[in-house]
């Protein structure tokens, strides 16, 4: 069965601390999508990053960056120097595509761990 | 670019009622998804939608259906509304199947 698991339920640090968020799978598939999404006070889900499970480069976008290791079914996701805008829910999310995949198959529904609280003090 | 739209914001239905959430995904978008989000369970997948065709559903009573329109539009109704209703529901859409997807900012329903 699918599952996200976010064992941090909440994070508190003070800004420009370095912050690690992590992210444990379970999938059978071998064709899966990982996600992260930040959810601020507002609620809207802002999308950060998409990998495909047969894509295990790490990516650096500005102050974030992503480490996805297969072989421990990890996503993690590190803020650098983190800045008190970063405060938000984070959710990483698992799915499996299935369906015809030439004409809208479908990217299945999204398994959503719990989130953790990021909460960055001045 | 406009983003996904969910009106409306913020409802307050009483038990027993009926609702509709309606949802428009950005332009050019064919799928569109539901989920629903409360303290207790968490974010929970509701239906997927895809050129007016349900992919996908969720583990959810048969009071909660959907629909999308031919203007890839689509409607979510709760029938007969329990208290246990509550929650924010969040509309998400994506261009085709392999895309992430980008959320609306939900709409608060709230039973009493």
């Amino acid at each position: 069965a699918q599952k996200v698991t976010q064992a941090q339920t909440e994070i508190s640090v003070v800004e420009k601390e370095d912050v690690t968020l992590d992210c444990v799978y379970e999938t059978r598939d071998t064709t899966y999508y990982l996600f992260w999404y930040k959810q601020p006070p507002s609620g809207e889900l802002v999308f950060l990053i998409r990998r495909n499970s047969f894509d295990e480069q790490n990516e650096i976008s500005g102050r974030y960056s992503w480490n996805f290791q297969k072989s421990t079914s990890s996503f993690n996701f590190t803020i650098t120097a983190s800045q008190v805008v970063d405060s938000a829910v984070y959710f990483c999310a698992l799915s499996e595509a299935s369906g015809d995949m030439n004409y809208g198959g479908s990217q299945g529904n999204l398994i959503f761990g719990k989130g953790t609280k990021l909460s960055v003090k001045p | 670019k406009a983003g996904v739209t969910q009106t409306p914001r913020y409802l307050i239905k009483t038990r027993g009622q009926q609702v509709t959430l309606s949802c428009s995904p950005i332009s050019g978008h064919r799928s569109v998804s539901w989920y629903q989000q409360t303290p207790g369970q968490g974010l929970q997948f509701l239906f997927e939608y895809f050129s007016e065709t349900q992919r996908n559903k969720g583990n959810f009573p048969g009071r909660f259906s959907g629909r999308q329109f031919s203007n890839s539009r689509s409607e979510m109704n709760v029938s007969t509304l329990e208290l246990g209703d509550s929650a924010l529901y969040l509309c998400a859409s994506s261009p085709r199947w392999d895309y992430g997807y980008t959320f609306g900012s939900g709409t608060r329903l709230t039973v009493v």
